[in-house]
């Protein structure tokens, strides 16, 4: 059964960047999509974007193109989000999710903060 | 931009069949996933392709979509099914989820 585990807590200034990592295990990382999905507290679920390691396909949201990064390491069956330009309304939990959605991470909190 | 619409809460009392809606146009067309979450927990997929459920899923959720509206159906509530519940749907290369919606069971 496949797993992703995601890195743990941060907290960042505004205008920093963070990246988070998911690292899949259980399953054969190029046969999957990896969607990033976040959460700002008490509010509903925001598709982010997905890549597709084995071709290194990207897909972005529109409001998330240009300031998120999606990466995946095939070596090591981790995939990552980069997110510059941090600002308070980033402040939420990011989650990794592996294509079809049936399988999450444990999820990510992201807290920006002066 | 294409759009879904959830109502923000339903209430029913425990044994009672729960049906939450996601509308959008001609949704019908589209294949329709649900998603519940309790809270301080990741989601879990209930439902996938518009009516089939993941194993370890009771029989008690299925799913409907025609028309402008796709049905999430909880038979028989229970306390346990209390939790804020998501449709989303694939629009070409982008994947939309609904507001949610919290169901509540008195």
């Amino acid at each position: 059964q496949v797993q992703l585990v995601q890195s743990g807590a941060e907290v960042k200034k505004p205008g920093s960047s963070v990246k988070v990592s998911c690292k899949a295990s259980g399953g054969t990382f190029n046969n999957y999509v990896i969607n990033w999905v976040r959460q700002a507290p008490g509010q509903g679920l925001e598709w982010m974007g997905r890549i597709i390691p084995v071709f290194g396909i990207t897909n972005y949201a529109q409001k998330f193109q240009g300031r998120v990064t999606i990466t995946a390491d095939k070596s090591t069956s981790t995939a990552y989000m980069e997110m510059s330009s941090l600002r308070s309304e980033d402040t939420a939990m990011y989650y990794c999710a592996k294509d079809g959605m049936d399988v999450w991470g444990q999820g990510t909190t992201v807290t920006v903060s002066s | 931009s294409y759009e879904l619409t959830q109502p923000l809460s339903v209430s029913l009392a425990l044994g009672q069949t729960a049906r939450i809606t996601c509308g959008g146009n001609n949704i019908g067309d589209k294949n329709v996933h649900w998603y519940q979450q309790k809270p301080g927990q990741a989601p879990v997929l209930v439902i996938y392709t518009n009516n089939n459920r993941p194993s370890g899923i009771p029989e008690r959720f299925s799913g409907s979509n025609s028309g402008d509206a796709a049905t999430l159906t909880i038979s028989r509530a229970q306390a346990g099914d209390e939790a804020d519940y998501y449709c989303q749907v694939w629009d070409r290369t982008i994947v939309l989820f609904g507001g949610g919606t919290k169901l509540t069971v008195l």
